[in-house]
């Protein structure tokens, strides 16, 4: 069945680098678009950016200049790498699974808690 | 950005019907396809897809659950709530890129 899976270190340090990856299963990441979306403590969802089937990316303009995406298709493998981190970065990570034709998040990964703290 | 706005929260009693709204900042239809989506979110646990495109019940979600609108103006309905139903509710469109969420609403018993 269709799965994915983050991962990454819980806690990172101001200025420094948040690498997180996302493991998937049951598809294959030349078929799906596979999107990031995080959300600070009690606050709602913001959309991050994503890595299309075909491997082009596309980034929330509000964090364009510190973000990137990539993937490893033969690992099944999407990353997030975000530098410059900031207290306000504290969040849960979500990477999801865009279903293309009624354009929506059909499968979510279970997220992964990253503060950043000194 | 399309900015869609959601009541923070909406206090409701058990079996009773819940009405939860979300108005886009411009409209979210194309032709007959109305590219909003509803998304349900416990604590500590990842959001989960309710409705998509306004109307159309998810696989595997109550029938109690049902959505409609159009345009600009959208609404997720759940009757009766159930206990199981406490939890936050994102709107989400797609018509454009970005995608969008609302802020939320909280669903709390009365």
């Amino acid at each position: 069945q269709v799965q994915l899976k983050e991962s990454g270190p819980g806690l990172v340090q101001p200025s420094q680098t948040l690498s997180l990856t996302c493991t998937v299963s049951g598809f294959s990441l030349t078929s799906y678009h596979v999107h990031w979306v995080r959300q600070p403590p009690g606050k709602g969802l913001e959309w991050m950016g994503r890595i299309q089937n075909g491997g082009s990316t596309d980034y929330n303009s509000a964090l364009k200049s510190r973000l990137s995406i990539s993937r490893d298709t033969s690992k099944s493998q999407v990353f997030l790498k975000m530098n410059s981190l900031q207290t306000e970065d504290t969040a849960m990570y979500f990477c999801a699974r865009w279903y293309y034709y009624d354009a929506y998040f059909d499968y979510w990964g279970q997220g992964v808690m990253v503060t950043v703290s000194s | 950005d399309i900015v869609l706005t959601q009541s923070p929260a909406l206090a409701v009693s058990l079996g009773q019907r819940a009405t939860i709204s979300c108005r886009a900042s411009q409209s979210v239809s194309i032709s007959r396809y109305n590219l909003m989506h509803w998304y349900q979110q416990k604590p500590g646990q990842q959001p989960k897809l309710l409705i998509y495109r306004a109307s159309n019940l998810a696989s595997g979600i109550p029938a109690r659950f049902s959505g409609s609108g159009s345009g600009t103006d959208f609404t997720l309905t759940i009757n009766p709530v159930q206990a199981d139903d406490i939890a936050t509710y994102y709107c989400q469109q797609s018509r454009e890129s970005p995608p969008t969420f609302g802020a939320g609403t909280k669903l709390e018993l009365k």
